[in-house]
C-alpha cells in the first residue's frame, strides 16, 4: 500500500486479555517504531527495528509487551494480560533510514480494556 | 532531561483568522525539529523539517520558524480553514539515533465557522 497501515483500528479487550496489534510498514522502509499516545499525552516510544539488527526495547513499559517483525516487514505488538492502564492508541511508523528520521504514521489502534 | 513544551494547550479561533502556536525545547543535541499534525483519528503527518541553521521553512499556509539560540519553535497558520481543526505536534530531534525523537504533547486547534 501506499502508507502505513495498522490493523485493527479498535479493539476492545476484556482486563487479562491477550491482544495483538498489526503493522504493515511502507514497502522498503527499514526502520519501523511503535509508540504509544494516551489521552492528552504526547507519543511515548515503546520499541524500535531496524533491518536486521536488535530491536532497541527500551521503551516497552512492561514484560508483558512485546513485538516482533517478521522478515523486516509486517511488525505485531503484543499485550499480555492486558490492564486499564494499557488503554490508549497504539501508532506504528516507518522510515527509509535513521539519518533521515522522517517517520510516516499508520492512523493507529485505538485499545480500549474493559 | 529531554523535554518539548507546547503552547497554548488548546486554541479556539475563526475561520479565517491567523494563529500561532508555540513550541519550547529542552533536547541537546540538537538535530533537527518537525511539525506534525494530527486529525482526530488519525496518524501524525508532517509539516514542516528544520535543521539547526534555517530558521523558517513554509508549507502553504503553515510557516515554521525556529530560533535554535533560544530553543523556540513556531507554527503559524495562516487563514485559518475548517481542515485546519487537528492536534499539532512539535518533535524534537537530539540526533540522529533510533530513539532521538523527543514529542510534545500537542496543541489542540479547533477552527470555528
Amino acid at each position: 500500500g501506499a502508507g502505513v497501515s495498522q490493523s485493527p483500528s479498535n479493539k476492545v479487550t476484556e482486563k487479562g486479555k491477550d491482544v495483538e496489534l498489526r503493522c504493515d510498514p511502507i514497502s522498503g522502509h527499514t526502520a519501523l517504531y511503535w509508540y504509544r499516545q494516551s489521552l492528552g499525552q504526547g507519543l511515548e516510544f515503546l520499541i524500535y527495528f531496524q533491518g536486521n539488527s536488535a530491536p532497541d526495547k527500551s521503551g516497552l513499559p512492561s514484560d508483558r509487551f512485546s513485538a516482533e517483525r517478521t522478515g523486516g516487514s509486517v511488525s505485531t505488538l503484543t499485550i499480555q494480560r492486558t490492564q486499564q492502564e494499557d488503554s490508549a492508541v497504539y501508532l506504528c511508523a516507518s522510515s527509509t533510514t535513521v539519518a533521515k528520521n522522517i517517520q510516516y504514521f499508520g492512523a493507529g489502534t485505538r485499545l480500549s480494556v474493559l | 532531561k529531554n523535554q518539548v513544551e507546547q503552547s497554548p494547550q488548546s486554541l479556539i479561533i475563526l475561520e479565517g483568522k491567523n494563529c500561532t502556536l508555540q513550541c519550547n525545547y529542552t533536547v541537546s543535541p540538537f538535530s533537527n525539529l518537525r511539525w506534525y499534525k494530527q486529525d482526530t483519528g488519525r496518524g501524525p503527518v508532517s509539516l514542516t523539517i528544520m535543521t539547526f541553521s534555517e530558521n523558517t521553512k513554509s508549507n502553504g499556509r503553515y510557516t515554521a520558524t525556529l530560533d535554535a539560540d533560544t530553543k523556540q519553535s513556531s507554527l503559524h497558520i495562516t487563514a485559518s480553514q475548517l481542515s485546519d481543526s487537528a492536534s499539532y505536534i512539535c518533535v524534537v530531534s537530539g540526533d540522529t539515533g533510533r530513539r532521538a525523537l523527543t514529542f510534545g504533547s500537542g496543541t489542540r486547534l479547533q477552527v470555528q465557522p
